[in-house]
């Protein structure tokens, strides 16, 4: 098990650009998160992912972001037209389901995104 | 209100004293409970987790829950240097799709 992994570790574009952040959770986890971090805050939630449909998607999660995860393994969230407001931790983590311990969560090292 | 209120500190203790964390939730129907630690630029990692009214031990840590009063809390005695790190609190509301919500964060500083 080499855990959750997530590319790039780093980030940094020009406002306009687009970007795509890849994470490939643990093998046997079911569900898959995407969660944003900035300065003094803690994750917030973007979007989860069980096997390969995806469930569910906050407000924060504009029509510029996308997020798949085909057949259920690998994840990517594409941001378009990004925005100096997208500088961030992009964090990915998953766990497996069932009941109240699926909030046991197990983090990638996440994704720092610099726009410029 | 938020979601998950915690205090973002810094909370400075010395070394062996017990560090005190605390964090409300506003949603009365709120089911798990989970303690994860953050050190300067990693990511969260599990401590420990709660569903339960009470007192829950794992070595120097203690998780404490009152759902009456919608608070919980983790307790790190004979604190050392190495727990100093930001302390994040996530719930788990009702409504089946078991997604946690974060609280902010409290800073913890141990000082030799």
């Amino acid at each position: 098990d080499t855990g959750v992994s997530q590319d790039p570790r780093h980030k940094i574009t020009k406002r306009g650009q687009n970007v795509t952040f890849r994470c490939d959770p643990i093998s046997e986890h079911n569900r898959l998160y995407w969660y944003r971090q900035t300065l003094g805050q803690g994750p917030e939630f973007l979007t989860y992912f069980q096997n390969e449909a995806q469930l569910e998607k906050s407000r924060l999660l504009s029509d510029r972001f996308s997020a798949e995860r085909p057949k259920g393994s690998f994840s990517t969230l594409e941001i378009q037209r990004t925005e100096q407001g997208d500088s961030a931790m992009y964090l990915c983590a998953s766990s497996s389901s069932g009941g109240p311990n699926t909030g046991e969560l197990f983090f990638g090292e996440g994704s720092r995104l610099t726009v410029l | 209100q938020k979601e998950v209120e915690q205090n973002s500190g810094p909370l400075s203790v010395p070394e062996g004293a017990i560090a005190s964390l605390n964090c409300t939730y506003s949603d009365r129907g709120s089911q798990s409970f989970f303690w994860y630690r953050q050190y300067s630029g990693k990511s969260p990692e599990l401590i420990m987790f709660i569903y339960s009214n009470g007192d829950k031990e794992d070595g120097r840590f203690t998780a404490q829950l009152n759902k009456a009063s919608q608070y919980v809390s983790l307790l790190i005695r004979d604190s050392q240097p190495s727990d100093s790190a930001t302390y994040l609190c996530a719930v788990i509301k009702p409504g089946g799709s078991y997604i946690p919500t974060f609280g902010r964060g409290t800073s913890l500083i141990v000082h030799p």
